[in-house]
């Protein structure tokens, strides 16, 4: 059982290229997130997805768009990247609705630097 | 809207001594409250959860309590050991509200 699977893990870029960073999950779950961890500043969510076929920013969305392929798999592209892009991103998921409050899944992270 | 305060760290402790870490939360409602662990190069994973006011979460030795009173869901264990050392996040969140609300985690290190 994979859970929660990330790629890359690791990547570096020069400033202005684009990159999609992949997530995929195998849990069945409805619910998608992307965040951003940054020293000091903890987690921060840039776009989730509440369903299929949904997508909503979350607090830092600015340089990011996500796709929300299927229920399995919800990607997030970087279309110009800066160097305050620069952080370890985490995907995460979940099963929402009335199945009760249940605590979110994560992948291992991508470690992305940017030059 | 909802937030969730930590107490600051890092937190560093000799192994077996007793661990708290402080949470309180900000929220309408009855959220369900979490907490997850972080070890390095990883990413979170749940501890311990709460779904209701004075429910008690419990895993590895750790327990917290949902006090609905004082807004709190402190983290303790009785005797830590290195292996626990590792970034702790308190978070909450409400039914069918989409989206998690996390603190900003405390840092953990046990010492032998």
């Amino acid at each position: 059982n994979a859970g929660v699977t990330q790629t890359p893990k690791f990547q570096v870029l020069k400033t202005g290229q684009s990159m999609t960073l992949q997530c995929a999950q195998d849990m069945n779950h409805n619910s998608m997130y992307w965040y951003r961890q940054d020293p000091g500043m903890g987690l921060r969510l840039i776009y989730y997805s509440a369903s299929e076929g949904t997508t909503d920013k979350g607090e830092v969305p600015n340089g990011y768009n996500v796709s929300r392929l299927n229920k399995r798999e919800f990607s997030l592209r970087l279309e110009s990247a800066a160097p305050s892009q620069t952080s370890v991103y985490f995907c995460a998921s979940t099963r929402q609705g009335d199945h009760g409050n249940q605590p979110q899944h994560f992948g291992d992270g991508t470690r992305l630097s940017i030059l | 809207g909802d937030s969730v305060t930590q107490m600051e760290g890092p937190v560093t402790l000799s192994e077996e001594a007793f661990l708290t870490i402080n949470c309180t939360y900000t929220a309408t409602g009855y959220p369900s409250l979490f907490w997850y662990v972080q070890y390095p190069g990883e990413g979170l994973q749940l501890l311990l959860k709460a779904t209701k006011a004075d429910d008690k979460g419990s895993n590895k030795g750790f327990e917290a309590t949902y006090r609905k009173e004082t807004t709190s869901f402190h983290l303790e264990k009785g005797s830590v050991q290195v292996s626990d050392s590792a970034v702790y996040f308190c978070a909450l969140t409400h039914t069918n509200a989409g989206k998690s609300t996390f603190g900003d985690g405390t840092t953990l290190t046990v010492k032998p």
